[in-house]
């Protein structure tokens, strides 16, 4: 399958700093790409939708102020965690969207996992 | 809105038997994709299979088969021949068909699967 790469896997920063998480699809062209989080043990929470050019789409109860989304080309999306907090410690995946008439699926990265000192 | 549930949080089964992982989900459209994904202790997302909702047949990949009744909204996954390493979480998920930032994944809250030597 198709490759997606997370940068960096692990990230360990200060409380107040803020945080970029890079997502590049390596295969393909994606104008859509996603963001999750996850918590140990459960499932992965749907946190933004990024389209290439555009705003991004961030699902209810998720600050768009917190969570800065950036799809500047076709190939790379970035999560920003911003002035992040121990409450923000998590695992961040994040998909880029192939889609072709009749075929749809997410290609996945390996995630990053932020703690928030 | 469309809605999945894994209504079992846990299984176990001993290495070489079959396991049955069920799987039911909610919506009003007629046609979509549904989706059982693995992530093993690495936390890589690994697509295990998929069934398009207008395929009467239901899906095989090697030890992995579903399942899948379209009244009954139902989805689930059997794995044969068990080994090791499918020890992992697994996820149900459905996608509407492809309408770009719109094909978003619901996932169910998965299960976690032991597979005991």
């Amino acid at each position: 399958g198709a490759v997606v790469s997370q940068h960096p896997s692990r990230v360990i920063c200060k409380s107040g700093t803020s945080v970029k998480i890079e997502c590049r699809s390596l295969d393909f062209q994606a104008t859509t790409m996603f963001w999750y989080r996850q918590f140990p043990k459960q499932s992965l929470m749907l946190m933004a939708t990024s389209n290439e050019g555009s705003k991004a789409t961030y699902e209810q109860g998720v600050e768009k102020d917190k969570f800065l989304i950036n799809h500047a080309s076709l190939t790379l999306s970035t999560l920003t965690v911003t002035s992040a907090h121990p409450e923000d410690s998590s695992f961040y995946i994040c998909s880029a969207l192939f889609g072709l008439a009749g075929w749809n699926e997410q290609f996945f990265g390996p995630g990053t996992r932020l703690t928030v000192l | 809105a469309q809605t999945v549930t894994q209504s079992q949080p846990e299984m176990s089964v001993q290495e070489a038997e079959t396991v049955t992982l069920s799987c039911t989900y909610d919506t009003s459209e007629s046609n979509y994709y549904l989706f059982w994904y693995k992530q093993p202790p690495s936390r890589q997302m690994i697509l295990v299979i998929r069934q398009e909702a207008y395929k009467q047949q239901n899906a095989t990949e090697n030890r992995f088969s579903v399942n899948f009744q379209k009244a009954a909204k139902s989805f689930s996954l059997k794995i044969s021949d068990s080994q090791l390493g499918d020890t992992a979480m697994y996820f149900c998920a459905f996608m509407k068909p492809y309408t770009g930032a719109n094909s978003k994944l619901t996932f169910g809250k998965g299960i976690t699967l032991s597979v005991r030597p």
